[in-house]
């Protein structure tokens, strides 16, 4: 059973571009969870999608946002990139009894 | 506010156990979870607890949960150089998101 995949690992952008990041969970699972690590932050929660719908949502700017598709692929975007979004994007997915989340290898995006 | 506390650093000689500590605020937390990061991965789920219980045993691994002072431990058995990493407790209230720790790097020296 293949795990939760994303895309790409890794990725370079500079101040004031947009990203988009995507996730591909593991079969049957419906929910999509998307955290960032920093090292001054640590493991930060950022929304969580189920159903095409987000279901919550962390204490971050609107600049960043997300989706999730019919076939439960997510892709969050970051708009007007700053340096402090330079971080390790971990995507989870659960499937709907919620009670493990299984995490992506991450994205490594840094802001230059 | 939910907050979730581990020490930063443990070392322990191969062969040794390595008990990882943490403490969390919320008490309405209904599972618990330890997570593992290596160097450049994602975050590998080990084991996870729910708040009735008080003991889960999974090969090397042992979780404790004391909920009355809301403590959780994960004991590794047997450690090896294989086990050093960063060790993440996390905790979640029903369908809400996970709430995690800052982290422990454990060291695992020959």
């Amino acid at each position: 059973k293949a795990g939760v995949t994303q895309t790409p690992r890794y990725l370079i952008k500079t101040r004031g571009q947009q990203v988009t990041l995507s996730c591909s969970p593991i079969s049957g699972h419906r929910s999509v969870s998307w955290y960032q690590q920093t090292p001054g932050q640590g493991l930060q929660f950022l929304f969580e999608y189920f159903s095409e719908t987000q279901r919550n949502k962390g204490n971050f700017p609107g600049r960043f946002s997300g989706r999730q598709f019919s076939n439960s692929r997510s892709e969050m975007n970051v708009s007007t990139l700053e340096l402090g979004d330079s971080a390790l994007y971990l995507c989870a997915s659960s499937h709907p009894t919620n009670t493990e989340a299984f995490f992506g290898q991450g994205t490594r995006l840094t802001v230059v | 506010g939910e907050d979730v506390e581990q020490s930063l650093f443990l070392s322990v000689r191969e062969g040794d156990s390595s008990v990882i500590n943490c403490t969390y605020t919320d008490s309405s937390s209904t599972y618990l979870y330890w997570y593992k990061q290596e160097p450049g991965a994602g975050l590998q789920l080990l084991t996870y607890i729910f708040s009735n219980m008080d003991m889960k045993q999974d090969q090397r691994l042992t979780v404790l949960l004391n909920k009355k002072d809301k403590h959780l431990s994960l004991r590794i058995a047997d450690t090896q150089t294989g086990d050093s990493a960063i060790y993440f407790c996390a905790e979640r209230w029903a369908a809400r998101q996970l709430t995690f720790g800052s982290g422990t790097q454990l060291t695992v020296l020959p």
